[in-house]
């Protein structure tokens, strides 16, 4: 079955850390550019980090340049997002998206697979 | 960064009726647009892509038209599993993609 399954989120105090992780099965991970977004309570989606299939290429919104980081084992099949220096602005459910399609190093960036989710809570 | 405009905020329909969801993008976007679908508690599902193309499993009652900067997804005959949250994205100017802020179709 293609699906994609996040964990690691949690409730931590402004300025903790995070590592969330996405567990990928049923298709060939390495093959594809993968993405995060996140959706805060009742408000709308919003695109946070992307990698493309090599790990060569990361991309990041502005909101978390500089305290997130991106990365991918393709031996895993894992995705990853390390957050640092985490604001309470960053509480959101996070989800793993798989982008659609990609061809000679060029991407069309909407996502045709997305994970359950796993909510980040950062409260003092 | 391309802002993306959805409209109306919530839309009220009847099953069986026709629904018309509107997105716009404050420049164009060519046909790089793609149409989500979001039920309470659920990642959003992929509908469309490149403005008028079916993802996988979508059912024809779905359609998307539209380029440069106003698009259109139409639901020809809604059914009950259709009342949902809806956004539409834009990924021609890239990064960042952005998303608009959603369309509430509920039961009238």
């Amino acid at each position: 079955e293609v699906q994609l399954l996040e964990s690691g989120g949690g409730l931590v105090q402004p300025g903790g850390s995070l590592r969330l992780s996405c567990a990928a099965s049923g298709f060939t991970f390495s093959s594809y550019a993968m993405s995060w977004v996140r959706q805060a309570p009742g408000k709308g989606l919003e695109w946070v980090s992307a990698i493309s299939g090599s790990g060569g290429s990361t991309y990041y919104a502005d909101s978390v340049k500089g305290r997130f980081t991106i990365s991918r084992d393709n031996s895993k099949n894992t995705l990853y997002l390390q957050m640092n220096s985490l604001r309470a602005e960053d509480t959101a459910v996070y989800y793993c998206a798989k982008v659609d399609y990609c061809s000679g190093g060029s991407c069309h960036w909407y996502f045709d697979l997305w994970g359950r989710g796993t909510l980040v809570t950062v409260s003092s | 960064e391309i802002v993306m405009t959805q409209s109306p905020a919530t839309l009220s329909v009847s099953p069986g009726e026709r629904a018309t969801l509107s997105c716009r993008a404050s420049q164009s976007v060519s046909s790089n647009l793609a149409w989500y679908q979001q039920k309470p508690g659920q990642a959003p599902r992929l509908l469309i892509y490149g403005a008028s193309t079916r993802a996988t499993g979508i059912p024809a009652r779905f359609s998307g038209s539209g380029s440069g900067t106003e698009f259109t997804l139409t639901i020809s005959s809604l059914q009950s599993e259709d009342f949902a949250v809806y956004y539409c994205q834009q990924y021609n100017n890239w990064p960042p993609c952005t998303f608009g802020q959603g369309t509430k179709l509920e039961i009238k």
